[in-house]
C-alpha cells in the first residue's frame, strides 16, 4: 500500500502558486519525499525530491516539515500545461520499485 | 536524445489471445522496471530488471504473466491466454546506474501500452 495521503482533486487559476499537501506521517528515517507527475495520455514524470532540507528546481519546490510526516510540493506559477495527476511518493532511493497512490488531480484553469 | 519508447501504443486482445509488449529504454540505463495502470488508478509495480536479471517479480499478478531482458537492454512483457482483468496501460520506465546509497531514483517513462481485452 501507498505510505501517502493526498487529496484527490485541487483547482489553481492560471499564474497563481499551486500548493499541494502530502502526508507520510509513516515515512522512515531513509526514506526520501518524492514527486511525480502524469499528464494525460503520457507516463508519470519526475519532478523533484528530498530527505530533510527544503530543495528548489526549475519545476517546482518542496517544502518538508521538521517532523518529516507531511510535505507540500509548490508550483508557483501554474499553467494550463500544469493540468495533470501529481503523486506523492516515499522511496530509500537507489534502484528501489516506486509505490503510487492515487495521487491529486491538479486543474489549472485559465 | 531519445526517451523510453513502448510498441505497440494500442493493443486490442480477445479473450485467451496471447499478446507481447515492447520496450525500448533509454540506452545505457541499467534499471527497467514494468508497472501496471488501470483506469482511475496509479501505477502499479510488476517487475524490475538490473541489466539481464530479473530481481524483482513480486508483482506480477499471475503465472500467465512473463518478462523478459535477455541482452539487458530492449524488454518483452508477455500476457498469456489474456483474460478482461488485464485491461490496463502498461508503463515500462528506465534509470541510470546509480549508487544503492544515492538518494536519486528518477524514472523515466514510456508513454505505455494500451492494451484492452474484449
Amino acid at each position: 500500500d501507498a505510505k501517502t495521503t493526498q487529496p484527490p482533486s485541487m483547482d489553481c487559476a492560471e499564474g497563481r502558486a499551486a500548493n499541494l499537501p502530502c502526508n507520510h506521517s509513516t515515512i522512515s528515517g531513509n526514506e526520501y519525499v518524492y514527486w511525480y507527475r502524469q499528464i494525460h495520455s503520457q507516463g508519470p514524470q519526475y519532478i523533484i525530491h528530498g530527505l530533510k532540507n527544503n530543495e528548489t528546481n526549475e519545476m517546482a519546490s518542496l517544502i518538508i516539515t521538521e517532523d518529516r510526516k507531511s510535505s507540500t510540493l509548490i508550483l508557483p506559477h501554474a499553467t494550463l500545461r500544469d493540468t495533470a495527476v501529481y503523486y506523492c511518493i516515499v522511496n530509500k532511493g537507489g534502484s528501489e520499485k516506486l509505490v503510487f497512490g492515487k495521487g491529486t488531480k491538479l486543474t489549472v484553469n485559465p | 536524445g531519445a526517451g523510453v519508447s513502448q510498441s505497440p501504443r494500442y493493443k486490442v486482445a480477445k479473450r485467451g489471445q496471447d499478446v507481447a509488449l515492447r520496450c525500448d529504454p533509454i540506452s545505457g540505463h541499467v534499471s527497467l522496471f514494468w508497472y501496471q495502470q488501470a483506469l482511475g488508478q496509479g501505477p502499479e509495480f510488476l517487475t524490475y530488471f538490473q541489466n539481464e536479471a530479473q530481481l524483482d517479480k513480486s508483482g506480477l499478478p499471475s503465472d500467465r504473466f512473463f518478462a523478459e531482458r535477455p541482452e539487458g537492454s530492449v524488454s518483452t512483457l508477455k500476457i498469456q491466454r489474456t483474460q478482461q482483468e488485464d485491461s490496463a496501460v502498461y508503463l515500462c520506465a528506465s534509470s541510470p546506474d546509480r549508487s544503492i546509497y544515492s538518494s536519486y531514483n528518477e524514472q523515466f517513462f514510456g508513454p505505455g501500452t494500451r492494451l484492452t481485452v474484449l
